[in-house]
């Protein structure tokens, strides 16, 4: 089935640890995103990727990390500097018409 | 510069009763308009789109919305509701050359029986 995976669905994290969620797609999207949501703040751009081995930072990048190094795969770190991680997480990529596709989330919960 | 706001952040209706949720926008730009519904634990799935055309477009689940240039908005409206339509709701708007969309925060439908 094609489509945007996610990976894992639930991760616990001890404070200080990094964390990398999986982003993965066979929709030959050129662009891809990374969100963040929180109850009642909709979802805020973290960083996204126009092309392979290019990526810009969104609204509330700082303490994250991402890599593009091939097309199909969009991971996202969440680094022990941000300071609080506990959140879902949504990873998405966009069609040629604008519109975007969604992975079923990641929920990140910080113990 | 875009923006959305959505002016409700909880809506109860009862089942079978009609429903609208209200989107706001701006930009100074031509723009494109998304309606997405996120059911609990989920990601987001895409109801409908305004890209051009008819300004009254019709979505999944028969869910529609009106594109209103004038008044910068682009409400979503259900005749006849179901228990199974409750769910949050997200408008969000791309302009002009923009690379990312801009989304509302969310608008939570609940239907009561």
């Amino acid at each position: 089935d094609g489509g945007i995976t996610q990976s894992p669905k639930y991760l616990f994290r001890k404070e200080g640890q990094n964390v990398t969620l999986s982003c993965e797609q066979n929709l030959n999207h050129d662009a891809m995103y990374w969100y963040r949501q929180d109850p009642g703040q909709g979802l805020r751009l973290i960083y996204y990727s126009q092309i392979v081995n290019d990526f810009q930072k969104g609204d509330i990048a700082e303490g994250y990390s991402v890599s593009r190094e091939k097309k199909e795969s969009f991971p996202l770190t969440v680094t022990s500097a941000q300071k609080n991680p506990t959140a879902f997480y949504l990873c998405a990529g966009r069609h040629s018409t604008g519109e975007l596709f969604f992975g079923e989330g990641s929920r990140l919960t910080v113990l | 510069a875009q923006s959305v706001t959505q002016l409700d952040s909880q809506v109860p209706v009862f089942e079978e009763a009609p429903v609208e949720l209200r989107c706001n926008y701006s930009s100074s730009v031509s723009v494109y308009l998304f309606w997405y519904v996120q059911y609990p634990n989920q990601g987001l799935q895409l109801l409908l789109k305004y890209l051009s055309g008819s300004t009254l477009v019709k979505g999944i689940n028969g869910f529609e919305a009106e594109f209103n240039k004038s008044q910068t908005s682009f409400h979503l409206r259900k005749p006849s509701v179901h228990i199974s339509d409750t769910a949050e709701f997200f408008c969000a708007v791309r302009s002009g050359s923009a690379r990312q969309l801009t989304f509302g925060s969310g608008t939570q439908l609940t239907v009561l029986p």
